[in-house]
């Protein structure tokens, strides 16, 4: 029984290319949260999907960045012409709130460096 | 915004001795969750409390909740040096504090 899958744990990218950031849950999780890290700081909400649908965008930047979770596969966080200031740590969790749970599993995360 | 503060930002003790976090936080809740994360790792959940309850004892540690005054302390008790890591409350799962970077020197 896997837990919260991440991939790749790192990721470089130049200014201006695409990173793309997988998040396998937990299986029988169809919830799913994104969240940001940048260094000695706490976790920042970006996104709440739930299979199929964003639930909760509130604390994602309109511009650049997307979220989705399919109906087969990951979840994926995709930022668009990333910039220096995009490099953090990307966490993912997943929650099974579909039978009442609501405890976060956490994925070890996807350290991201713009160059 | 919900976010829980932590305070605390570090606390350094002796192995052994106990360990006091602070949360507040800004508005109504259902529950709240702490974790914990070892440096560079994904956090792991430690334990939650609904808003209904005052108190809630897992092994070494210690919730509290009052939220007439919107803040929960998190006690871990006779601390080891395993124990060192950063400590984050959560407000209903999605807003995190900033944490409490606890240091137990053997």
């Amino acid at each position: 029984n896997a837990g919260v899958m991440q991939n790749p744990r790192h990721l470089v990218r130049r200014r201006g290319q695409e990173a793309r950031l997988r998040c396998s849950p937990m299986k029988g999780h169809s919830h799913v949260y994104w969240y940001r890290q940048l260094p000695e700081e706490g976790l920042k909400f970006m996104v709440y999907l739930q299979k199929e649908n964003i639930i909760d965008e509130s604390g994602m930047p309109k511009e650049r960045f997307s979220a989705e979770f399919p109906k087969e596969g990951p979840s994926i966080l995709r930022i668009q012409q990333v910039v220096r200031g995009d490099s953090a740590a990307y966490f993912c969790a997943s929650s099974d709130r579909d039978s009442g749970g609501e405890k976060l599993f956490f994925g070890s995360g996807t350290q991201l460096s713009v160059l | 915004s919900q976010q829980g503060e932590e305070d605390p930002q570090a606390l350094s003790i002796q192995e052994g001795e106990n360990a006091t976090m602070n949360c507040s936080y800004k508005t109504s809740i259902n529950n709240l969750q702490w974790y914990r994360q070892n440096s560079g790792r994904g956090l792991v959940h430690l334990i939650l409390i609904r808003s209904n309850e005052r108190e809630k004892h897992s092994g070494r540690l210690r919730v509290t909740l009052d939220t007439s005054k919107k803040s929960s302390s998190l006690l871990i008790t006779a601390s080891r040096a395993a124990d060192t890591a950063s400590y984050f409350c959560a407000t209903d799962a999605f807003y995190f504090g900033s944490g409490t970077k606890l240091n137990v020197k053997p």
